[in-house]
């Protein structure tokens, strides 16, 4: 079974602070690919950005960076100067082959962080 | 508009009562989800479709939920005799993986049992 955990519930802090969310995933494949996902209080998830369970590299993008490390099977993401429009909460997702074991399936989502940005 | 859409956005009914809701996926992805997010909670898999077959159900979906894909393209999902419990945003998504990295959602329908 798959499983995803983001520890921190709630997360406030003020513009143009870095904040750090984390996410811990675990399964027992050895080939699965993560998530990040937001929802603004619109309620429609926005894909942030996918990373496939052979690529360890960082990733920048702009004022977001991702952190994986499979050793600690952490998925952190970090979003440098926060603004008051990254208010939303987020969700770390995980995905595995199906049970057929042909192509990638279902997502598994942690329990999301509330991020709040105060100006 | 080429996103995926979901038909009623909002959804009120008294407990017993059947509903169905339908959603339109982007038109050439060939896998279509059904996923329920409950307050305070990330979305949960309850099914999905390559084309018109449905390839794999959660536990969750008991017996009172029936989903179709009849032609590969539009889906529904209809819960029948609902529940309280059954209150919740019920999200679909859609995706093709040689086209896209990801599933790409709707914007939901949000179900309020009463």
């Amino acid at each position: 079974a798959q499983k995803v955990t983001q520890a921190q519930t709630e997360i406030s802090v003020v513009e143009k602070e870095d904040v750090t969310l984390d996410c811990v995933y675990e399964t027992r494949d050895t080939t699965y690919y993560l998530f990040w996902y937001k929802q603004p209080p619109s309620g429609e998830l926005v894909f942030l950005i996918r990373r496939n369970s052979f690529d360890e590299q960082n990733e920048i993008s702009g004022r977001y960076s991702w952190n994986f490390q499979k050793s600690t099977s952490s998925f952190n993401f970090t979003i440098t100067a926060s603004q008051v429009v990254d208010s939303a909460v987020y969700f770390c997702a995980l995905s595995t082959l199906n049970a057929g074991g042909t192509s990638y399936g279902k997502l598994t989502f942690g329990q999301g962080t509330i991020l709040t940005v105060h100006p | 508009d080429t996103g995926v859409s979901q038909d009623p956005r909002h959804k009120i009914t008294k407990r017993g009562q059947n509903v169905t809701f339908r959603c339109d996926p982007i038109s050439e992805h060939n896998r279509l989800y059904w996923y329920r997010q409950t307050l305070g909670q990330g979305p949960e898999f309850l099914t999905y479709f390559q084309n018109e077959a449905q390839l794999e159900k959660s536990r969750l979906l008991s017996d009172r939920f029936s989903a179709e894909r009849p032609k590969g393209s539009f889906s529904t999902l209809e819960i029948q005799r609902t529940e309280q419990g059954d209150s919740a945003m019920y999200l679909c998504a859609s995706w093709d993986s040689y086209l896209t990295d990801t599933q790409y959602f709707g914007p939901g329908t949000r179900l309020t049992v009463l």
